[in-house]
């Protein structure tokens, strides 16, 4: 597609229970990242794929989070047992990692508000 | 791991003036920097970026210095426009190791017409 398309843009959900985000990276583009983003804050790594496997997901804040990609261009970011203190931003992101190209393109993330 | 410090946290300027925000970077493998805007309820944009082998770089209105010694880069924004209005972003990453961001923490930049 034309640039990095996230559903759903609005997602409430009762604490405890189990929610997927989806992100559809540009086309072509072997580097996939997701980010969270609280109120009045930077976006804060999550995890990052290149192609179908996680090259790094250090960012993840434990294990009720879970992210795959398994045919290396759409990705689901799972969050179990949602906490009130996951409510946030999440922001998808995708770019080229060939040549001398860096540049980012992030889609218009996901609200996630947990009640 | 890297840690960025973004200041001001608020800045506010009167249309026409400039504008400049600053980010210190504690990683010195770091060696690209972009900048990003981002308007209310929008995504981030990238809006200029450098990497550690160049000191500056202009596009129109906007340019980014980068200190690599100090590990501290630069914003600078001329002429502003009630348009600039929004948050700026800075950023630093190590691009060879899988390009993972590290942000700032913004600045709200507010242009007074």
């Amino acid at each position: 597609g034309a640039g990095v398309s996230q559903t759903p843009s609005n997602k409430v959900t009762e604490k405890g229970k189990y929610v997927e985000l989806r992100c559809d990276p540009i086309s072509g583009h072997t580097a996939l990242y997701w980010y969270r983003q609280s109120l009045g804050q930077g976006p804060e790594f999550l995890i990052y794929f290149q192609g179908t496997g996680a090259a790094d997901d250090s960012g993840l804040p434990n294990d009720r989070f879970f992210a795959v990609r398994p045919e290396g261009s759409v990705s689901t970011l799972k969050i179990q047992r949602t906490e009130r203190g996951d409510s946030a931003v999440y922001l998808c992101a995708s770019s080229l990692t060939q040549g001398n190209h860096y540049g980012y393109t992030f889609g218009s993330g996901t609200r996630l508000t947990v009640v | 791991g890297e840690n960025v410090e973004q200041h001001p946290s608020t800045l506010s300027v009167q249309e026409g003036d400039s504008a400049v925000i600053k980010c210190t970077y504690s990683d010195s493998a770091s060696n690209y920097f972009p900048w990003y805007k981002q308007e209310l309820g929008k995504r981030p944009q990238l809006i200029i970026d450098i990497r550690s082998n160049v000191g500056e770089k202009k596009d129109q209105r906007i340019a980014v210095t980068l200190n690599k010694t100090a590990k501290h880069f630069s914003l600078h924004i001329t002429e502003t426009q009630p348009e600039d209005s929004a948050v700026y972003f800075c950023a630093a990453s190590k691009a060879y190791a899988g390009n993972m961001l590290t942000f700032g923490g913004g600045t709200r930049l507010m242009v007074k017409p």
